[in-house]
Protein backbone atom coordinates (compact mmCIF):
# COMPACT_ATOMS: atom_id res chain seq x y z
CA UNK A 1 0.00 0.00 0.00
CA UNK A 2 0.75 3.61 -0.15
CA UNK A 3 3.18 5.33 2.62
CA UNK A 4 4.64 7.87 3.77
CA UNK A 5 8.47 8.39 4.96
CA UNK A 6 8.81 10.70 7.35
CA UNK A 7 12.42 11.91 8.71
CA UNK A 8 13.67 12.19 10.95
CA UNK A 9 11.65 10.08 13.89
CA UNK A 10 13.09 12.39 16.65
CA UNK A 11 14.88 16.06 17.35
CA UNK A 12 16.02 17.47 20.20
CA UNK A 13 16.87 20.89 19.96
CA UNK A 14 17.89 24.04 21.93
CA UNK A 15 15.10 26.38 22.02
CA UNK A 16 15.76 29.22 19.48
CA UNK A 17 16.65 27.08 16.61
CA UNK A 18 15.52 26.46 13.86
CA UNK A 19 13.57 22.99 12.82
CA UNK A 20 13.24 21.02 9.17
CA UNK A 21 11.43 17.53 8.53
CA UNK A 22 9.97 16.17 5.88
CA UNK A 23 8.28 13.09 3.92
CA UNK A 24 8.94 11.35 1.03
CA UNK A 25 6.13 8.73 -0.60
CA UNK A 26 6.62 6.97 -4.43
CA UNK A 27 2.87 7.86 -4.80
CA UNK A 28 1.41 10.86 -5.55
CA UNK A 29 -0.59 13.25 -3.49
CA UNK A 30 -3.22 15.59 -4.63
CA UNK A 31 -3.17 17.46 -1.13
CA UNK A 32 -0.79 17.06 1.67
CA UNK A 33 -1.02 18.32 5.40
CA UNK A 34 0.78 19.08 8.16
CA UNK A 35 -0.18 18.27 11.42
CA UNK A 36 0.77 18.89 15.01
CA UNK A 37 -0.78 16.25 17.86
CA UNK A 38 0.00 17.39 21.79
CA UNK A 39 -0.03 14.39 24.58
CA UNK A 40 -3.48 13.30 25.55
CA UNK A 41 -5.12 15.37 21.87
CA UNK A 42 -6.43 15.17 18.37
CA UNK A 43 -3.78 16.34 15.81
CA UNK A 44 -4.19 20.00 14.93
CA UNK A 45 -3.87 21.24 11.18
CA UNK A 46 -1.01 23.63 11.18
CA UNK A 47 -0.64 23.42 6.91
CA UNK A 48 -2.42 22.15 4.18
CA UNK A 49 -0.93 21.88 0.27
CA UNK A 50 -2.96 21.51 -2.57
CA UNK A 51 -0.66 22.94 -5.50
CA UNK A 52 2.86 21.47 -6.80
CA UNK A 53 5.44 23.82 -5.47
CA UNK A 54 3.31 25.50 -3.71
CA UNK A 55 5.31 27.15 -0.50
CA UNK A 56 3.07 28.13 2.66
CA UNK A 57 3.76 29.73 5.77
CA UNK A 58 1.73 29.80 8.95
CA UNK A 59 4.01 32.20 11.47
CA UNK A 60 7.20 30.55 12.24
CA UNK A 61 6.12 27.42 10.28
CA UNK A 62 6.70 26.96 6.43
CA UNK A 63 5.81 23.65 4.04
CA UNK A 64 6.68 23.04 0.51
CA UNK A 65 4.82 20.84 -1.58
CA UNK A 66 7.14 18.85 -3.72
CA UNK A 67 6.89 19.50 -7.70
CA UNK A 68 6.31 16.21 -8.16
CA UNK A 69 3.46 15.60 -5.69
CA UNK A 70 5.82 13.01 -4.02
CA UNK A 71 7.45 15.23 -1.14
CA UNK A 72 7.28 17.84 1.49
CA UNK A 73 8.86 19.81 4.02
CA UNK A 74 7.61 21.79 7.33
CA UNK A 75 10.72 24.30 8.45
CA UNK A 76 9.61 25.57 12.16
CA UNK A 77 11.94 28.48 12.68
CA UNK A 78 13.28 30.08 16.14
CA UNK A 79 11.55 27.35 18.14
CA UNK A 80 10.26 27.55 21.50
CA UNK A 81 9.02 24.98 24.61
CA UNK A 82 5.15 25.14 23.21
CA UNK A 83 6.97 23.45 20.08
CA UNK A 84 6.63 20.50 21.53
CA UNK A 85 5.28 17.24 20.22
CA UNK A 86 4.44 14.75 17.55
CA UNK A 87 4.41 16.02 13.93
CA UNK A 88 3.01 14.39 11.75
CA UNK A 89 2.49 14.42 7.79
CA UNK A 90 -0.57 13.41 5.38
CA UNK A 91 -1.06 13.02 2.26
CA UNK A 92 -4.74 12.43 0.24
CA UNK A 93 -4.29 10.13 -2.56
CA UNK A 94 -4.94 11.44 -6.08
CA UNK A 95 -8.65 10.82 -7.69
CA UNK A 96 -7.22 8.50 -10.22
CA UNK A 97 -6.09 6.34 -6.68
CA UNK A 98 -9.23 5.81 -5.60
CA UNK A 99 -9.03 8.26 -2.68
CA UNK A 100 -11.81 8.86 -1.13
CA UNK A 101 -11.38 12.21 0.94
CA UNK A 102 -8.95 9.41 3.38
CA UNK A 103 -5.51 10.41 4.84
CA UNK A 104 -2.50 8.78 4.62
CA UNK A 105 -0.23 9.47 7.94
CA UNK A 106 3.66 9.50 8.43
CA UNK A 107 4.80 7.48 11.66
CA UNK A 108 5.69 11.43 13.21
CA UNK A 109 8.47 13.57 13.86
CA UNK A 110 8.92 13.79 17.96
CA UNK A 111 10.23 17.68 18.76
CA UNK A 112 11.52 18.14 22.14
CA UNK A 113 12.83 21.72 22.72
CA UNK A 114 15.05 22.90 25.54
CA UNK A 115 14.69 25.89 27.21
CA UNK B 1 -12.74 24.44 10.57
CA UNK B 2 -15.35 22.51 12.44
CA UNK B 3 -16.04 22.23 15.56
CA UNK B 4 -16.09 18.07 16.65
CA UNK B 5 -17.04 16.90 19.77
CA UNK B 6 -16.03 12.86 20.63
CA UNK B 7 -17.33 11.02 23.73
CA UNK B 8 -16.16 9.44 25.76
CA UNK B 9 -12.37 11.21 25.90
CA UNK B 10 -11.01 8.27 27.78
CA UNK B 11 -12.30 5.10 29.26
CA UNK B 12 -10.97 2.08 30.66
CA UNK B 13 -13.04 -1.36 30.38
CA UNK B 14 -13.46 -5.02 30.91
CA UNK B 15 -11.98 -7.48 28.30
CA UNK B 16 -15.28 -9.06 26.03
CA UNK B 17 -17.37 -5.88 26.26
CA UNK B 18 -18.39 -3.34 23.75
CA UNK B 19 -17.37 0.66 23.92
CA UNK B 20 -19.65 3.01 21.57
CA UNK B 21 -17.82 6.45 20.82
CA UNK B 22 -19.70 9.33 19.18
CA UNK B 23 -18.95 11.86 17.20
CA UNK B 24 -20.72 14.96 16.43
CA UNK B 25 -19.76 17.99 14.11
CA UNK B 26 -21.16 21.92 14.19
CA UNK B 27 -21.62 21.41 11.09
CA UNK B 28 -23.08 19.07 8.02
CA UNK B 29 -19.58 17.91 6.89
CA UNK B 30 -19.34 15.88 3.25
CA UNK B 31 -17.05 12.69 4.79
CA UNK B 32 -16.10 11.50 8.09
CA UNK B 33 -13.54 8.66 8.89
CA UNK B 34 -12.21 6.95 12.02
CA UNK B 35 -8.94 6.26 12.85
CA UNK B 36 -7.12 3.98 15.36
CA UNK B 37 -3.85 5.29 16.28
CA UNK B 38 -1.97 2.20 18.66
CA UNK B 39 0.66 3.43 21.89
CA UNK B 40 3.60 5.60 20.23
CA UNK B 41 2.31 5.14 16.61
CA UNK B 42 0.87 6.88 13.72
CA UNK B 43 -2.67 7.27 12.49
CA UNK B 44 -4.32 4.42 10.48
CA UNK B 45 -7.60 4.37 8.87
CA UNK B 46 -10.27 2.30 10.12
CA UNK B 47 -12.89 3.07 7.79
CA UNK B 48 -14.99 6.11 6.34
CA UNK B 49 -18.47 6.32 7.75
CA UNK B 50 -21.05 6.74 4.74
CA UNK B 51 -24.90 8.60 5.24
CA UNK B 52 -27.49 6.14 4.60
CA UNK B 53 -24.47 3.06 4.00
CA UNK B 54 -22.76 0.57 5.32
CA UNK B 55 -19.43 2.02 6.15
CA UNK B 56 -16.04 1.05 4.09
CA UNK B 57 -13.55 -1.07 5.89
CA UNK B 58 -9.95 -1.02 4.94
CA UNK B 59 -7.87 -3.56 4.52
CA UNK B 60 -7.64 -5.39 8.23
CA UNK B 61 -10.88 -3.73 10.02
CA UNK B 62 -13.76 -5.76 9.69
CA UNK B 63 -17.79 -4.81 10.45
CA UNK B 64 -18.47 -7.24 12.87
CA UNK B 65 -15.34 -5.70 15.15
CA UNK B 66 -15.70 -2.12 14.20
CA UNK B 67 -19.84 -1.33 13.57
CA UNK B 68 -20.46 2.45 12.30
CA UNK B 69 -23.26 4.04 11.94
CA UNK B 70 -24.01 7.51 10.48
CA UNK B 71 -27.30 8.55 10.68
CA UNK B 72 -26.75 12.17 9.11
CA UNK B 73 -24.17 14.20 7.54
CA UNK B 74 -22.92 15.44 11.32
CA UNK B 75 -22.94 12.51 13.46
CA UNK B 76 -21.57 8.97 13.61
CA UNK B 77 -20.60 6.71 16.03
CA UNK B 78 -17.90 3.52 16.01
CA UNK B 79 -18.14 0.57 18.07
CA UNK B 80 -14.92 -1.47 19.43
CA UNK B 81 -16.87 -5.25 20.18
CA UNK B 82 -15.95 -7.57 22.27
CA UNK B 83 -12.16 -6.13 23.18
CA UNK B 84 -9.42 -6.98 24.04
CA UNK B 85 -6.21 -5.26 25.40
CA UNK B 86 -4.86 -4.97 22.01
CA UNK B 87 -7.65 -2.72 21.43
CA UNK B 88 -6.21 -0.33 23.96
CA UNK B 89 -5.61 2.35 21.60
CA UNK B 90 -6.76 5.91 20.89
CA UNK B 91 -9.78 6.28 18.26
CA UNK B 92 -10.40 9.58 16.41
CA UNK B 93 -13.15 10.59 14.37
CA UNK B 94 -12.02 12.97 11.42
CA UNK B 95 -14.18 14.91 9.13
CA UNK B 96 -13.74 16.56 5.64
CA UNK B 97 -15.12 18.81 3.24
CA UNK B 98 -14.82 21.62 1.51
CA UNK B 99 -15.50 24.44 4.11
CA UNK B 100 -13.82 23.13 7.07
CA UNK B 101 -10.86 21.41 4.86
CA UNK B 102 -9.65 18.30 7.23
CA UNK B 103 -10.29 18.50 10.76
CA UNK B 104 -9.47 15.84 13.87
CA UNK B 105 -11.74 15.28 17.29
CA UNK B 106 -9.28 15.22 20.40
CA UNK B 107 -9.50 11.23 20.27
CA UNK B 108 -10.89 8.58 22.50
CA UNK B 109 -8.05 7.29 24.86
CA UNK B 110 -9.46 3.32 25.34
CA UNK B 111 -7.68 1.25 27.72
CA UNK B 112 -8.79 -2.77 28.15
CA UNK B 113 -7.92 -4.59 30.77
Amino acid sequence: GQQLNQSPQSMFIQEGEDVSMNCTSSSIFNTWLWYKQDPGEGPVLLIALYKAGELTSNGRLTAQFGITRKDSFLNISASIPSDVGIYFCAGQLRALQGSQGNLIFGKGTKLSVKP
Amino acid sequence: SAVISQKPSRDICQRGTSLTIQCQVDSQVTMMFWYRQQPGQSLTLIATANQGSEATYESGFVIDKFPISRPNLTFSTLTVSNMSPEDSSIYLCSVVSLVVGYTFGSGTRLTVV
